[in-house]
């Protein structure tokens, strides 16, 4: 049975560019939770959806980021312009509708030049 | 605003010397208390859901419980390989769906053989 998948899984790209992450939970999971982490602060939630709606955006820390969810299973998280203060680890979970457990994915390690 | 800080920050045990990890919490209503393992480079690993007080759960040399302000998680006779950062989270009663998760910034843990 196939985890929460993401990609890339490591990023590295100079400050100003457009970077991409990208989801896929697991399959038959109705909530997707975006978290970010540094050593500063730890693990943070940005943003998660619910059958594919927005629910609650309000960790996103600037307009410069925006998240996505086009269909059950897959979603994308997009910063631009990057700015290395947004180097971290990016993690996306996902859960079953009904129970709160949350099962996370590899990250994707982003670093900004 | 919900706020979880776990003690100690790092830990470092001998091989089968007993100890406990706190968490403590402050939540507007406690859905659910999770306890997380993270290996470097990897995604957190869920361990357990705790509800409410009273309550205890085991797993291996694990075992987590719950008080109305704190949680612990008990590790007896650990092993080299329960090395890890232990993460704490809270969810909190919203009404609604699943919900984002507030973490602490772990505890990290290191069994000497």
């Amino acid at each position: 049975d196939a985890g929460v998948i993401q990609s890339p899984r490591h990023e590295v790209t100079e400050m100003g560019q457009e970077v991409t992450l990208r989801c896929k939970p697991i399959s038959g999971h109705n909530s997707l939770f975006w978290y970010r982490q540094t050593m500063m602060r730890g693990l943070e939630l940005l943003i998660y959806f619910n059958n594919n709606v927005p629910i609650d955006d309000s960790g996103m820390p600037e307009d410069r980021f925006s998240a996505k969810m086009p269909n059950a299973s897959f979603s994308t998280l997009k910063i631009q312009p990057s700015e290395p203060r947004d180097s971290a680890v990016y993690f996306c979970a996902s859960s079953l509708a009904g129970r709160v457990e949350q099962f996370f994915g590899p990250g994707t390690r982003l670093t900004v030049l | 605003e919900d706020q979880v800080t776990q003690s100690p920050e790092a830990l470092r045990l001998q091989e089968g010397e007993s100890s406990s990890l706190n968490c403590s919490y402050t939540v507007s209503g406690l859905r659910g208390l999770f306890w997380y393992r993270q290996d470097p480079g990897k995604g957190p690993e869920f361990l357990f859901t705790l509800y409410s007080a009273g309550e205890e759960k085991e797993k291996e040399r694990l075992k987590a419980t719950l008080t109305k302000k704190e949680s612990f998680l008990h590790i007896t006779a650990p092993k080299p390989e329960d090395s890890a950062t232990y993460l704490c989270a809270v969810q909190a009663y919203s009404g609604g769906g699943a919900d984002g998760l507030t973490f602490g910034k772990g505890t990290h843990l290191i069994i000497q053989p």
